[in-house]
C-alpha cells in the first residue's frame, strides 16, 4: 500500500532553536495536510497544501509542498514551550479510488526551557 | 470543544466483554470515521462513513463491527478483544468524502484489553 515516510521520528531542541520535519512519498500525491497533536490529546488541523511547490505560513510555522508533490516539510522557527506535540503529515493520492488519508508515523518534537 | 464528542474516554475490557464505542458530531458533517492509533504505528484507518453508508472497511478484524445509525452518530462495537486492540481509537469527521476536506478529530477513547 501507499506509505509516507517521515522523519526524524523525535526531535529534541533548546527552546529558541529552529525544528524541521519531513515527509516523503515514493508516488506523487493529490494533497497533503499537517496536523499537531499535543501529548494526550487529538489531532488537530494545522494546514493543507495542493499547489506543486506551495509555500505557507501560520505565524513561525512554515509548510512547503515539493515540486513534484512527492515531498513536504513544516519548519518551525525560534520553537516555544507550546510547540511541544507531535507532528503529522497526511497525504492523499491521486486516482487511488481511496477515501484514505495516510498518515506519517509523526515527528515528536520535545522542547527544553 | 472539537464538535466531535467521543464516549467513553477510557475504557477496560476483558478478551470476552463486549463493549462499545460512541462517537457524535455536533458540526453537521456528512463522512465520519474511526482510526485506530497505537504507539510506534501510524494513525490506521479503520472505517469510513458517508451518509450512513460504510463505504470503506480496511481489513479490520470481525470482532470490530462499526454502526452509523445517522449522520451524527457512529459506534464501534467490540466483541472477544486481545490486548492487542489495546489502543487509542479517535472518531472523526469532515464535511463531505472530498480529499481536500479537514479531518476534524474527537479527543479519542482510550481502549485497555485485560
Amino acid at each position: 500500500g501507499q506509505q509516507v515516510m517521515q522523519i526524524p521520528q523525535y526531535q529534541h531542541v533548546q527552546e529558541g532553536e529552529d525544528f524541521t520535519t519531513y515527509c516523503n512519498s515514493s508516488t506523487t500525491l493529490s494533497n497533503i495536510q499537517w496536523y499537531k497533536q499535543r501529548p494526550g490529546g487529538h489531532p488537530v488541523f494545522l494546514i493543507q497544501l495542493v499547489k506543486s511547490g506551495e509555500v505557507k505560513k501560520q505565524k513561525r510555522l512554515t509548510f512547503q509542498f515539493g515540486e513534484a508533490k512527492k515531498n513536504s516539510s513544516l519548519h518551525i522557527t525560534a520553537t516555544q514551550t507550546t510547540d511541544v506535540g507531535t507532528y503529522f503529515c497526511a497525504g492523499y493520492y491521486s486516482g487511488a479510488g481511496s477515501y484514505q488519508l495516510t498518515f506519517g508515523k509523526g515527528t515528536k518534537l520535545s522542547v527544553i526551557p | 470543544e472539537t464538535g466531535v464528542t467521543q464516549t467513553p474516554r477510557h475504557l477496560v475490557m476483558g478478551m470476552t466483554n463486549k463493549k462499545s464505542l460512541k462517537c457524535e458530531q455536533h458540526l453537521g458533517h456528512n463522512a465520519m470515521y474511526w482510526y485506530k492509533q497505537s504507539a510506534k504505528k501510524p494513525l490506521e484507518l479503520m472505517f469510513v462513513y458517508s451518509l450512513e453508508e460504510r463505504v470503506e472497511n480496511n481489513s479490520v478484524p470481525s470482532r470490530f463491527s462499526p454502526e452509523c445509525p445517522n449522520s451524527s452518530h457512529l459506534f464501534l462495537h467490540l466483541h472477544t478483544l486481545q490486548p492487542e486492540d489495546s489502543a487509542l481509537y479517535l472518531c472523526a469527521s469532515s464535511e463531505e468524502l472530498e480529499p481536500t476536506n479537514t479531518i476534524y478529530f474527537g479527543e479519542g477513547s482510550w481502549l485497555t484489553v485485560v
